[in-house]
């Protein structure tokens, strides 16, 4: 079963600084999606950048990116420039693409990220 | 073109009542998803289905959960008998026919038990 771990329950990172959140992931599957979502406290899921296994360069959303290194399953993601607005949960979550995983999502347990004048 | 519309926004029941929670997908939307988030975890699949047909109910509870999604009207999420433990947040989400990357989350249902 695939599985998604984010090992940061907290960071916190100041305004206009970079921060890294951290995912690792286990799938014995060779193409997938990985995603990374947002969920202030409006509760809506948000979804921020999205990477698809096959591609080898890293995606890009604005101030976003990720670092996604297939052979060690990690799938970090890169706030630059962070702003106040910034202050969320934030999941990675992992999509299959074969029979059994390409109807659902699995998420990790989220990282929330406070973001400090 | 409005989002994936879930409604209530805000649900009370008391223990042994039936709780039914309603998703429209987004217009040209065939497929609905529905996720459980536990307080302080991520969202856990529950249901797959597409219109009259569960695909995929592998994170369904075995019992006092059921989920429809008829050919006319929203997909129905319902609980009947809730406990305590069925506290949650309730998420829908729906994606077009062959796009497996275009899911798009509602703003989920709120579910207190008390």
């Amino acid at each position: 079963a695939q599985t998604v771990t984010q090992s940061q329950p907290e960071m916190s990172v100041q305004e206009a600084e970079t921060v890294t959140l951290s995912c690792t992931y286990d799938t014995s599957e060779s193409d997938y999606y990985l995603f990374w979502y947002k969920q202030p406290p409006s509760r809506q899921m948000i979804l921020v950048i999205r990477q698809e296994a096959y591609k080898q360069q890293n995606a890009t959303e604005n101030r976003f990116s990720v670092n996604f290194q297939k052979a060690a399953k990690s799938f970090s993601l890169k706030i630059s420039d962070s702003q106040l607005g910034d202050a969320a949960m934030y999941f990675c979550a992992y999509r299959g693409l074969n029979t059994g995983t390409a109807s659902k999502l699995t998420f990790g347990t989220g990282t929330r990220l406070q973001v400090t004048l | 073109n409005a989002g994936v519309m879930q409604n209530p926004r805000h649900l009370v029941r008391r223990r042994g009542q039936e709780a039914r929670l309603r998703c429209s997908p987004m217009k040209g939307h065939s497929h609905v998803y529905w996720y459980r988030q536990l307080p302080e975890e991520g969202l856990k699949f529950m249901v797959y289905l597409q219109k009259e047909n569960i695909i995929d109910e592998s994170g369904m509870p075995k019992e006092r959960f059921s989920a429809e999604f008829p050919k006319e009207g929203p997909s129905i999420l319902r609980i009947q008998q809730v406990v305590r433990g069925d506290s949650a947040a309730y998420f829908c989400a729906s994606s077009p026919p062959g796009n497996p990357a275009g899911y798009t989350f509602g703003s989920g249902t709120r579910l207190t038990v008390v």
